[in-house]
């Protein structure tokens, strides 16, 4: 069965830390697609980055970067340089191949991030 | 574009009356999704449409769910008769999706707060 665990429920740091949000998932499909989603205090969801399950190389945009490891079935985001406009709640998502007729993408609890000035 | 527009952005109601939430997609979309957020159950997925076509209702709670997608831009999500423990947030999503691949990234609408007393 698939399932996202973001282990840390909340993150408080001091604005210019680096901090790292943990994602584990779980999934028995060989092509799957992992994502992150940023949930502001507005509440909307933020679509943030795509990665699927033949693509490992890890990607940098800014002060974002995304840590994909398949041996370890986990898909780590760290933000650099923390500001203040960071904070918000970020979730890990799997959508699976074999569920793309269903459209379903399951979500982690979530990380709730705090970026104290 | 104006993104995903959902309608009401909070509605307060009282137990047993009937609830429509609406939801505009991004034009040119032809997935949508409903999901709903409560604290305790995390973000779920209610409903996928495909081409304005119900794909996978596997999500909804029970029969006093109901959602309609007349035509492209335009889809509804409908409880009768609401019950306190609907109280969530709503969100619709869409994606263009050309071949249910699972890998479509969703755009998220505010989501409508939904209230029942």
């Amino acid at each position: 069965a698939q399932k996202v665990t973001q282990a840390q429920t909340e993150i408080s740091v001091v604005e210019k830390e680096d901090v790292t949000l943990d994602c584990v998932y779980e999934t028995r499909d060989t092509t799957y697609y992992l994502f992150w989603y940023k949930q502001p205090p507005s509440g909307e969801l933020v679509f943030l980055i795509r990665r699927n399950s033949f693509d490992e190389q890890n990607e940098i945009s800014g002060r974002y970067s995304w840590n994909f490891q398949k041996s370890t079935s986990s898909f780590n985001f760290t933000i650099t340089a923390s500001q203040v406009v960071d904070s918000a709640v970020y979730f890990c998502a799997l959508s699976e191949k074999s569920s793309g007729n269903t459209g379903k993408l399951i979500f982690g609890q979530g990380t709730t991030l705090q970026v104290k000035p | 574009d104006a993104g995903v527009i959902q309608s009401p952005r909070h509605e307060v109601t009282e137990m047993g009356q009937e609830v429509t939430l609406r939801c505009k997609p991004i034009s040119g979309h032809n997935s949508l999704f409903w999901y709903r957020q409560t604290m305790m159950r995390g973000l779920e997925l209610l409903i996928y449409f495909n081409n304005n076509v119900p794909i996978d209702d596997s999500g909804m709670p029970e029969d006093r769910f109901s959602a309609k997608m007349p035509n492209a831009s335009f889809s509804t999500l409908k409880i009768q008769p609401s019950e306190p423990r609907d109280s969530a947030v709503y969100f619709c999503a869409s994606s263009w999706d050309r071949i249910r691949s699972g890998a479509n990234v969703l755009t998220f609408g505010a989501g409508s707060r939904l209230t029942v007393l």
